[in-house]
Formats: C-alpha cells, structure tokens, sequence
C-alpha cells in the first residue's frame, strides 16, 4: 500500500520558534494534502488543504500567517508553525490524497508530536 | 456542513466477547463513510469504508461496518474482541470517495479496552 511519511516524529521547542514539518509520499504522487491536528485525547481537525502549485485553503479559524503550508512538489508538503506557543504543542498528522481512475484514497502519515515549552 | 457522533469515550468489552462502536452522522449529501484506527502514539489506519453499493462493508483484523441510511448510522462491531484491538478508533464522514475537497470531518473518538 501507499506510505506517507512525516518528519521529524517528535519536536521540542522553545516559545517564539518556529517548527517545519515535513509530509511526503514515498511511493506515489499526491496533487492534495491535507493537515490534521489532534489534541490529547480529542479528534482530528482539519487545518488545511494542500493543493501542488497553489496556495493551501485554510479552515475556518485557523491563521494561515501562523501555520505556513507549502506543496512545492508532488510528493512533498511542509507545515510550519511560526512563532510557536504552547498552545500550539499537539499532534500533527498529514495525509495524502491519490487517483486511481475513478477512484480516490487518502492515507495518513504517522503525525508529528510538537512540544512548545 | 457534515458531522459526526460517536457514543461513548470510552468502551470496555472482554476478551471474545463482541466489540460494537456507535457512530452516527449528518450529511447534506450521500455520505462516505469511514473507520479509522489509531494506536498509541501512531498515525491512523484505515479500517474500512462504505461509498456505495453493499452496505454492509468488511474491514481489515475482522471489524464490519454497516450503513444504515435511516438511522444515519455507522456502527462497527467486531464479533470477538482480542487484546491487539485495544487502540483508539474514529469514524469519519467526507462527500467524496477519498476525502473530497475539504478533507475528512471525524468525530471524537472512542478509546476501546479490552479486559482479559
């Protein structure tokens, strides 16, 4: 099956950093991907959507100037959160949308467990 | 806009016996449905989906979904529990086979226990 890795795994940082994540596909090509984040113990919320090639679309009450997304390639899409606080430490998990014909897939990445202290 | 219920944070079912997670949802239009798992400090898996067609779906490690347009329902069971399936599981909702143009809108979860 598909595999979608993220990088690093785990970040710690200190408050007023800023943290790039990394999303890629390893062995297919993904026009769209997506951003998650988790907090403990709740759901994922959809942050963004990736597009290659253009700008990302933000959800409602997210700051795109503060979570910058960049798809500059098929396989590679980057989070970085600017200026990081503590209320950004959480869980962030991208995933990564294929077409085969008719029929879509979408599969997640092992996330990324931000730390701001 | 789309949404999703899971009942119950928390279930806790022995070993063997039958594992049934509720899940209900809202849709404007004819859902996509899906099961995901998350293992401790993992990513998500999929477990399975329905888009159309048999609405009874099979998964993967023996859980089976069914969907039920008149109860706007989705509940996966399992018929006998095992210690591995001890994980955190979503359901989730989109208007597209994959994840449609604005991404999967999950619901909140339900941590699964499995006493021995």
């Amino acid at each position: 099956g598909a595999v979608v890795s993220q990088h690093p795994s785990r970040v710690i940082c200190k408050s007023g950093t800023s943290v790039k994540i990394e999303c890629r596909s390893l062995d297919f090509q993904a026009t769209t991907m997506f951003w998650y984040r988790q907090f403990p113990k709740q759901s994922l919320m959809l942050m963004a959507t990736s597009n290659e090639g253009s700008k990302a679309t933000y959800e409602q009450g997210v700051e795109k100037d503060k979570f910058l997304i960049n798809h500059a390639s098929l396989t590679l899409s980057t989070l970085t959160v600017t200026s990081a606080h503590p209320e950004d430490s959480s869980f962030y998990i991208c995933s990564a949308r294929v077409q085969r014909g008719a029929k879509e897939t979408q599969y997640f990445g092992p996330g990324t467990r931000l730390l701001v202290l | 806009a789309q949404s999703v219920t899971q009942l119950g944070s928390h279930v806790s079912v022995s070993e063997g016996a039958l594992v049934l997670l509720r899940c209900n949802y809202s849709s404007s239009v004819p859902p996509y449905l899906f099961w995901y798992v998350q293992y401790p400090n993992q990513g998500l898996q999929l477990l399975l989906k329905y888009t159309t067609g048999a609405t009874l779906v099979k998964g993967i490690n023996g859980f089976e979904a069914e969907f039920k347009k008149s109860e706007t329902s989705f509940h996966l069971t399992k018929p006998s529990a095992h210690m591995s399936d001890a994980a955190e599981y979503f359901c989730a909702v989109s208007d597209s086979t994959g994840g449609g143009a604005d991404g999967l809108t999950f619901g909140k979860g339900t941590h699964l226990i499995i006493q021995p």
